[in-house]
């Protein structure tokens, strides 16, 4: 099976600064990592993906780092506002299957 | 449009009703899903529909009844629940429903209180 952990429950930066966001899988056929957003009261947004052939991938304003030889995902957000106050998921999809495992979220709160 | 969409927001039943969820995605996508989140935990997916035919179910209790009308549209049947059954209820879909799937939107989801 698949369990994804480590991660922190809350994280707190001050607006401006970068945050990074960490999460930890057990599997090695894992084949698809995702980040997913939630805001309070919606669902999960997409951010942002990687596929196991690739260790960093880029959007705005957002990294996904995957370090697959320790199991290793990051969500990195560069200057942090307001608005990324939210639950962060990371989610994990082992080749060849169609559930995604998520692990516990991370709750990151911003400092004016 | 990349929007899945949910009906309704909120909705308040007894232990003896039967209602419905609805989910609707206009994307071409040929997968669906259910997933219950209760307050701060990650979604735990219920259901998938691949290609319209049921092709997950995580042991779900039968009180609750998927059902995939078309490719557009995913219900989920509810009756006889539980107040532990109490939860946002979130539909997802994704372009691709066997084999490698890929990302998966969600929808708002329902607010579900069993009273």
């Amino acid at each position: 099976g698949e369990s994804v952990g480590l991660h922190l429950p809350t994280l707190s930066v001050q607006e401006g600064d970068n945050s990074i966001i960490n999460c930890a899988y057990s599997n090695s056929a894992s084949d698809y990592f995702i980040w997913y957003k939630q805001e309070s009261g919606k669902g999960p947004q997409f951010i942002i993906d990687i596929r196991s052939n690739m260790d960093k991938r880029q959007g705005q304003r957002v990294t996904v780092l995957l370090n697959k030889t320790v199991k290793h995902l990051s969500l990195q957000i560069a200057a942090t506002q307001p608005g990324d106050s939210a639950v962060y998921f990371c989610a994990v999809l082992r080749k060849g299957a169609q559930k995604l495992v998520f692990g516990q979220g991370t709750r990151l709160t911003i400092n004016p | 449009d990349t929007e899945v969409t949910q009906t309704p927001k909120h909705l308040v039943m007894g232990m003896t009703n039967k209602k419905s969820l609805k989910c609707e995605q206009h994307m071409g996508h040929r997968a669906m899903y259910w997933y219950k989140q209760k307050a701060k935990k990650p979604p735990e997916l219920m259901f998938v529909y691949s290609y319209e035919k049921l092709s997950i179910n995580e042991s779900v209790p039968s009180r609750f009844s998927p059902e995939c009308p078309n490719s557009s549209l995913l219900n989920l049947h509810l009756h006889a629940l539980q107040p532990e059954d109490s939860a946002l209820y979130l539909c997802a879909s994704s372009q691709q429903g066997g084999g490698s799937t890929y990302e998966q939107y969600f929808g708002p989801g329902t607010r579900l209180t069993v009273t």
